[in-house]
């Protein structure tokens, strides 16, 4: 069964400095997609990276990129020069064909001036 | 285009009641999905659709029906409404319907109580 963990319940940092948030995931299938989402304290699901399976090289959106690491099946998000309005949940899913995403708990980060 | 619209953002229901949750977009898009989203549980796959007249059960499907008369519209009905239903609501949608690679966007939420 696919499954995504997600272990840090919270994490804290302080503007720009860079943080990473750890997820790692379980699946049988050779190909997989993974995603993080952001959700701000008003509720709404934004995307932010997507990685596949077959990918060489790590994606990377502006401030945000994926550590994908296959051998160890995970795929961190990195986010550089972490800003106020980073302050949020953040949330590691998979999809391995047929859309079904499969989500983990998620990871609250919080950004101190 | 307005992406993936959510109605209502709020609503309250007494145990045994009925509603729909309405979802609507407008990109063209294949596949359609409800998600809940209970604390500490991340988001569960509760109904989707490939396509217009087809659906299938997710993850946690008790309790909802669905239907997919119109590409564009998938509504999702609690037919007596249980406070274990209360939760916050996503509607989503993606292009395809088969390739891992696509990402889902997802509607505004709707937070229903059951009291």
């Amino acid at each position: 069964a696919q499954k995504i963990t997600q272990t840090q319940p919270g994490m804290f940092v302080q503007e720009k400095e860079a943080v990473t948030l750890d997820c790692t995931y379980d699946t049988s299938d050779p190909s997989y997609g993974l995603f993080w989402y952001k959700q701000p304290s008003s509720g709404e699901m934004i995307f932010l990276i997507y990685q596949g399976s077959y990918d060489q090289q790590n994606a990377t959106e502006g401030r945000y990129s994926l550590n994908f690491q296959k051998a160890r099946k995970s795929a961190n998000l990195v986010i550089s020069a972490s800003q106020l309005g980073d302050s949020a949940m953040y949330f590691c899913a998979m999809n391995t064909g047929f859309q079904k995403l499969v989500f983990g708990t998620g990871t609250r980060l919080l950004v101190s001036p | 285009n307005a992406g993936v619209t959510q109605t209502p953002k709020f609503q309250v229901l007494k145990t045994g009641q009925s509603m729909t949750l309405q979802c609507a977009q407008d990109m063209n898009h294949e596949y359609m999905s409800w998600y809940r989203q209970d604390p500490g549980m991340g988001l569960r796959l509760i109904h989707y659709s490939v396509g217009a007249g087809i659906t299938d059960q997710g993850e946690v499907p008790n309790g909802y029906n669905v239907s997919r008369s119109t590409t564009e519209d998938f509504p999702l009905r609690l037919l007596s409404a249980a406070p274990s239903q209360t939760s916050v609501y996503f509607c989503a949608s993606s292009l395809r319907r088969d390739v891992s690679t696509d990402t889902q966007y997802f509607g505004p939420g709707t937070r229903l109580t059951v009291l």
